[in-house]
């Protein structure tokens, strides 16, 4: 069936260390991808997103990669900061089914000083 | 800017209750959602609205009925809890294809 993955439940990094949290997703048909940040107590909060006609997009300390023919997304995040620790989702979304955003299972990224 | 707004915030409920969550999204935005999340896990939807009107089910709608109020407002009606709708439980709102904006979360316990 139709899903979106992702291949580490949690990651560990040091303070100042860059950060690559991957996933995969399984429809080929999938035209827009999402990252979302979700600290603890808290709902999901909106990272960064790319659409399937581009493979990379760059934000503030964050880049997102595309790979369509593999059917893999990851995030990347520079020089980490403890602030950063959350579980990351990726989430995937196609036009024709009118918007509606499936979630991977999440990958919890702790920062150590 | 409220954004998306959910009440409650936390409730407790016995088995066979029934209660209505709220959610309303200043936005101006068509699609609207409800998710679930257990612990440790992703997010299910449960329902959508893609416009005023119209609601359709998602992956896990068992249990649940939804109603699109207005364009602002989408609420989510559990008839007879169940100790496994135990979550919490996350609205969200979003423009055609582009990022949803999410609530703060109820945080719902059927005991």
């Amino acid at each position: 069936g139709e899903s979106v993955g992702l291949h580490l439940p949690t990651l560990s990094v040091q303070e100042g260390d860059n950060s690559i949290i991957n996933c995969a997703y399984s429809n080929s048909a999938s035209d827009y991808f999402i990252w979302y940040k979700q600290e603890s107590g808290k709902g999901p909060q909106f990272i960064i997103d790319i659409r399937s006609n581009m493979d990379k997009r760059q934000g503030q300390r964050v880049t997102v990669l595309l790979n369509k023919t593999v059917k893999h997304l990851s995030l990347q995040i520079a020089a980490t900061q403890p602030g950063d620790s959350a579980v990351y989702f990726c989430a995937e979304s196609r036009e024709t089914s009118g918007s509606r955003l499936t979630f991977g299972e999440g990958t919890q990224l702790t920062v150590n000083p | 800017n409220a954004g998306v707004t959910q009440t409650p915030k936390f409730q407790v409920l016995k088995t066979g209750q029934s209660m209505t969550l709220q959610c309303a999204q200043d936005m101006n935005h068509n699609s609207m959602y409800w998710y679930r999340q257990d612990p440790g896990m992703g997010l299910r939807l449960i329902y959508y609205s893609a416009s005023e009107g119209t609601t359709d089910k998602g992956e896990v709608p068992n249990g649940y009925n939804v109603s699109r109020l207005n364009k602002r407002e989408f609420s989510l009606r559990l008839e007879s809890a169940a100790p496994s709708q135990t979550s919490v439980y996350f609205c969200a709102s979003s423009r055609r294809n582009t990022e949803a904006f999410f609530g703060q979360g109820t945080r719902l316990t059927v005991v």
